[in-house]
């Protein structure tokens, strides 16, 4: 039930945007998207729960696709802040959280 | 702004020998989650608790742990005997009813010799 994150990595340099995936063979019945910097505990970014849902948090916005199987979160004009390892995550019903593979986001100057 | 805090911030302990991580959940907040995070690895959940009772546990969460909540404001996590693999960061977190954005606490490294 885990879900699946695209890419594992990416690189961009300052002001490149990048889309990270989060897929699940399952409908999901929510997704949160959080980011953890190195050494440090994660935070959370946003949370999605209607399918066809999209939401945005500065130049860091997010969509759930219709099935709830998909869902993005799309980084626009990278800062050098955004660097760090996006989870997405759901939690079901009984308050079980499942954290996403993970996608490392590295952005040079 | 009320945060989560958990102590220590680091445990070294010997195989073998229990150890009780300590978490302080945001006041008003009524679910509490553990986490473990081994080094350069994923975000595993451990357990959730509501109600002063479990309310999930995963695989990982096997007979070696157990939880509490034993004064209304800590919330601990105790490994009765420590194996290496259990080495790894600790997270504790916590939420209000009315939201599922999940506050995470710092961490404790735990480390296993």
């Amino acid at each position: 039930q885990q879900p699946v994150q695209s890419p594992q990595a990416v690189i961009l340099r300052e002001g490149e945007d990048a889309v990270i995936n989060c897929s699940s063979s399952k409908a999901l019945y929510s997704v949160h998207w959080y980011r953890q910097k190195h050494g440090e505990a994660p935070v959370f970014l946003m949370i999605l729960l209607k399918g066809g849902e999209q939401k945005g948090h500065e130049k860091i916005s997010a969509s759930f696709n219709e099935k709830k199987q998909q869902s993005s979160l799309y980084l626009t004009a990278s800062q050098l802040s955004y660097s760090g390892t996006y989870f997405c995550g759901t939690e079901n019903t009984g308050n079980q959280f499942y954290f996403g593979t993970g996608t490392s986001l590295t952005v040079i100057p | 702004e009320p945060e989560v805090t958990q102590t220590p911030s680091h445990q070294v302990t010997q195989m073998g020998q229990e150890v009780i991580l300590r978490c302080v959940p945001i006041s008003n907040h009524l679910y509490f989650y553990w986490y473990r995070q081994i080094l350069g690895q994923k975000v595993e959940f451990l357990v959730s608790f509501y109600n002063n009772e479990i309310s999930e546990k995963s695989e990982i969460f096997d007979d070696q742990f157990s939880v509490e909540r034993p004064d209304g404001s800590n919330f601990t996590l105790k490994i009765r005997s420590t194996k290496l693999e259990d080495s790894a960061m600790y997270f504790c977190a916590s939420r209000t009813g009315a939201s599922y954005e999940q506050y995470f606490g710092p961490g404790t490294r735990l480390t296993v010799t």
